[in-house]
């Protein structure tokens, strides 16, 4: 089974210029995270989505981030303008809200993240 | 104060030794808990769930104080793989899942 998938898997970019992140979730996974990872913070929630509605986005660092999940197989996140501070490693994670009963644990499946510099 | 606070370490251990992680969490109202472990320049992956009763998985063992909002990892004869970043992790409820700093180990030969 493929798990999640993120692109791109590195991207180099200047400062002022726009970066879309790209996010294809586990096939019937309804809950999807978007995180970022820095040696400073370590790993910040920025925006879940259950359902493809956001629920909590109360991480995004400020209005030149934006994320959308237009289905249940895809989500962007996108930085617009990109400064240097922005520069870490994002992740996408996906989760299935089923019960303890029926095995599932909450587990959060991680994509290999997008490691993304602005110079 | 942040949601979920751990020891970043780094613990220097020789292999075969006994070693403890502990975390702290805030939300009183914090419903699950988990431990994950990252290795370098990799992705998160979930290490085991931490239940109330406390539960082990082979040379690993989890604890959960809801008194005193702590959470434990012991892990018993240390092995060189066990180097890597363990994550301590508290969803909130609502599947609001968030992660502490994490702490990093290194066990040497």
């Amino acid at each position: 089974d493929a798990g999640v998938i993120q692109s791109p898997r590195h991207e180099v970019t200047e400062m002022g210029q726009e970066v879309t992140l790209r996010c294809k979730p586990i096939s019937g996974h309804d809950y999807l995270f978007w995180y970022r990872q820095t040696m400073m913070r370590g790993l910040e929630l920025l925006i879940y989505f259950n359902n493809n509605v956001p629920i909590d986005d109360s991480g995004m660092p400020e209005d030149r981030f934006s994320a959308k999940m237009p289905n249940a197989s895809f989500s962007t996140l996108k930085i617009q303008p990109s400064e240097p501070r922005d520069s870490a490693v994002y992740f996408c994670a996906s989760s299935h809200s089923g019960t303890v009963s029926s095995g599932d644990t909450g587990e959060l499946f991680f994509g290999e993240g997008s490691r993304l510099t602005v110079l | 104060r942040k949601e979920v606070e751990q020891d970043p370490g780094p613990f220097n251990v020789p292999e075969g030794a006994t070693v403890a992680f502990n975390c702290t969490y805030s939300n009183s109202a914090s419903q699950s808990f988990f431990w994950y472990r990252q290795d370098c320049r990799k992705e998160p992956k979930l290490l085991m769930s931490v239940y109330s009763s406390g539960n082990e998985d082979g040379r690993f063992t989890a604890q959960l104080n809801r008194a005193s909002q702590y959470i434990s990892l012991l892990i018993r004869d240390s092995k060189l793989s066990d180097s890597a970043t363990y994550l301590c992790v508290v969803n909130g409820g609502g599947f609001k899942t968030i992660f502490g700093a994490g702490t990093r180990l290194f066990v040497k030969a």
